[in-house]
Parts: structure tokens; sequence; C-alpha cells
């Protein structure tokens, strides 16, 4: 089984500060996906990297695969309270067949007004 | 379209009893998954589906069924409850491109059991 480990596991930032949220493994993906979920809800996805060294951007959000694959991070510019959520990262392992997906365990993000 | 749809939001079992978990989808996804998510943690596979007729075993499938007799449905079947089983339940799907990997899952609202 890949272990995906995301860090920090909670967070808690005032309204406009950043933050960087991480995903590590040591195995290989054939692509990583970030999710964000809302109380109540099922996750939805925000972003695919699927390339090694890519970088994509969604507003003010910044997702980063890194050069090897195994891990990835998410960054987030002056931070609105509407960020807040349960961010989700999940790999696909270069062997799975399928579009089986490895959870990490979340990152709690809390933006205060 | 609805999307995934998943009965019922909530239920209370005792141990030892049985239940099913309904999951339906109205955008023809041939994939089609449950998982189980339980407090401050990630998602966890049960079991998944390829197609009608074709079902696997996730990460974790013990003291869990489930059959995939229509492309719509994809039912959870918990025969003995036992309080291990207390999550928040996720049906999910996702329509299998010629690369996998990129695929998009949809996920249910979910379904909230508890097991007294």
């Amino acid at each position: 089984t890949q272990l995906l480990e995301q860090s920090p596991q909670f967070l808690s930032i005032q309204e406009g500060e950043n933050l960087t949220v991480y995903c590590n493994s040591s195995s290989v993906f054939s692509s990583l996906q970030w999710y964000r979920q809302e109380p109540g809800e099922g996750p939805v996805l925000l972003v695919t990297v699927v390339t090694g060294g890519e970088v994509k951007k969604l507003k003010r959000l910044t997702f980063q695969f890194g050069d090897a694959r195994k891990d990835s991070s998410l960054h987030i510019t002056a931070a609105q309270p509407g960020d807040t959520g349960l961010y989700l990262c999940a790999g696909v392992a270069r062997e799975t067949s399928g579009s089986r997906l490895t959870f990490g365990e979340g990152t709690q993000l809390t933006v205060n007004p | 379209n609805a999307g995934v749809t998943q009965t019922p939001k909530f239920r209370i079992l005792k141990i030892g009893q049985s239940m099913t978990l309904q999951c339906t989808q109205d955008m023809n996804h041939n994939y089609m998954y449950w998982y189980r998510q339980d407090p401050g943690m990630g998602l966890k596979l049960i079991y998944y589906s390829v197609g009608a007729g074709i079902t696997d075993k996730g990460e974790v499938p013990n003291g869990y069924n489930v059959s995939r007799s229509t492309t719509e449905d994809f039912p959870l079947r918990l025969e003995l409850a036992a309080p291990s089983q207390t999550s928040v339940y996720f049906c999910a799907s996702s329509y299998s491109h010629r690369v996998p990997s990129t695929d998009t899952q949809y996920f249910g609202p979910g379904t909230r059991l508890t097991v007294l």
C-alpha cells in the first residue's frame, strides 16, 4: 500500500496570510490530485497534475508536482475564509490499473476573518 | 444531471444488524467506488467496480459486500454491523479514459453511519 503523508494536519491562519500544504510519499505516482471537502459533503476535485515538475494555478491556488513524482504541494496566496475546508491529496500509483486513488489523511484549513 | 446520489444520509444501526447503502449515478460512468472516511482522516477504498458485473476489493473490504448489476447502481452491503464500521461512507464514479491516471472522480454527499 502506497502511503501519502500530508502536512500539516491542521492549519489555522488569519485572512490574507499565505500557506503551503505538503503531500509526500516514498512511491512514484502516475498522477496526483488535490481535492477540497466541506463539512457534510463529498470531496470535489481541484486539480490533477501528471508531469514531474508540473505547476498549475487556479486563481490564488498554486499546485506543484515534484520532479520525481513522489510529492506535491498546494500553496494558497492571500487566504480567504471561503478557503476553509479539508484539503486532500490523492495519487494514482504508477503500477495501479484503472483509477484507484490512494488518499492522504488531509489538512484541515481554517481561515479566520 | 443529479450526479452521484446516496441514500440514506444518516443511519444508526445496532451491533449485528445489516443494511444496504445505496449509490446511483446518472453520468454513464463505467467506474464506481466505495470509500469510508473516519473522523479527521482521509478516504480508504472499500470496493470498486470497473463495469457492470465486475467488482474488486480495495484496501479495507472486510465486513462489506458489493454488487454491480447495472451501470448506474453500486450498492454496499453490511451484513453484521460492528462499532468499527461507524464512519462516513462515500460513493464515487468516474469515466475511464485512455490515460486512467487523469480520471476525475465525482463523489456523492455521503452516508453517516453509526453502529451502537
